[in-house]
């Protein structure tokens, strides 16, 4: 058990709906991750949070956002879902922003599935 | 541009051997760190090993090290003494610090270790 956890385990809904997935990081833990991975595009970082601001963006789509909470827990918020949306989100935590201290542990990850 | 290569679709070891899987990247950037990540069939992500582009030594935890050559631009992982719990697949990924700190992953390596 990394101390990650994310709700729900599972999600299944429809085209054009509104989902949030949520992370709650590992104790002490500032920084949050959110990744996405599906067959078609493999694993893709999708943005970070430290201590409740943005602090880096890669391939999130303008549909989808993200925030993190004063208690440090986050959610992404994923919009006019897609078929192609339909993947595993794994949201991780770690110590700090980044640099020498970048061991990450993630959650479980929510299973999506856009019908 | 950032990208990663893991040439190596599948590759089979045997229990107790080692094992090396590769990884390419190319980046322009000076500062930038290679992760290696494991995923085993149950699906969840694992943190192994880190390396930033500025040390010196090889990054080393117990039965992982990564051999980072940089000037090949290669960070291979490397598996002491092959365990059957190591049958997973493998993605290497990179961050860089300078350019928008975004992570790229490689498409992966699914190791199977026999008995």
């Amino acid at each position: 058990d990394s101390g990650v956890t994310q709700t729900p385990k599972h999600l299944i809904t429809a085209t054009g709906q509104r989902v949030t997935l949520r992370c709650s990081p590992r104790s002490g833990d500032l920084s949050v991750y959110w990744y996405q991975q599906s067959l078609d595009q493999g694993l893709q970082f999708l943005i970070q949070y430290y201590n409740g601001e943005e602090r880096a963006k890669g391939n999130i789509l303008e549909r989808f956002s993200a925030q993190q909470f004063p208690d440090l827990h986050s959610e992404l918020n994923l919009s006019s879902l897609e078929l192609g949306d339909s993947a595993l989100y794994f949201c991780a935590s770690s110590p700090r922003v980044g640099g020498a201290d970048n061991e990450q542990f993630f959650g479980p990850g929510t299973r999506l599935t856009v019908l | 541009a950032q990208k990663i290569t893991q040439t190596q679709p599948g590759m089979f070891v045997q229990e107790k051997e080692a094992v090396t899987l590769d990884c390419t990247y190319d980046t322009s950037d000076p500062s930038y760190g290679l992760f290696w990540y494991k995923q085993p069939s149950s699906g969840e992500m694992i943190f192994l090993i880190y390396q930033g582009s500025y040390d010196q030594q090889n990054a080393t935890e117990g039965r992982y090290s990564l051999n980072f050559q940089k000037a090949r631009k290669s960070a291979n992982l490397v598996i002491s003494a092959s365990q059957l719990g190591d049958s997973a697949m493998y993605f290497c990924a990179m961050r860089e610090f300078n350019y928008g700190q975004n992570f790229v992953f490689g498409p992966g390596t699914r190791l199977s270790v026999l008995p």
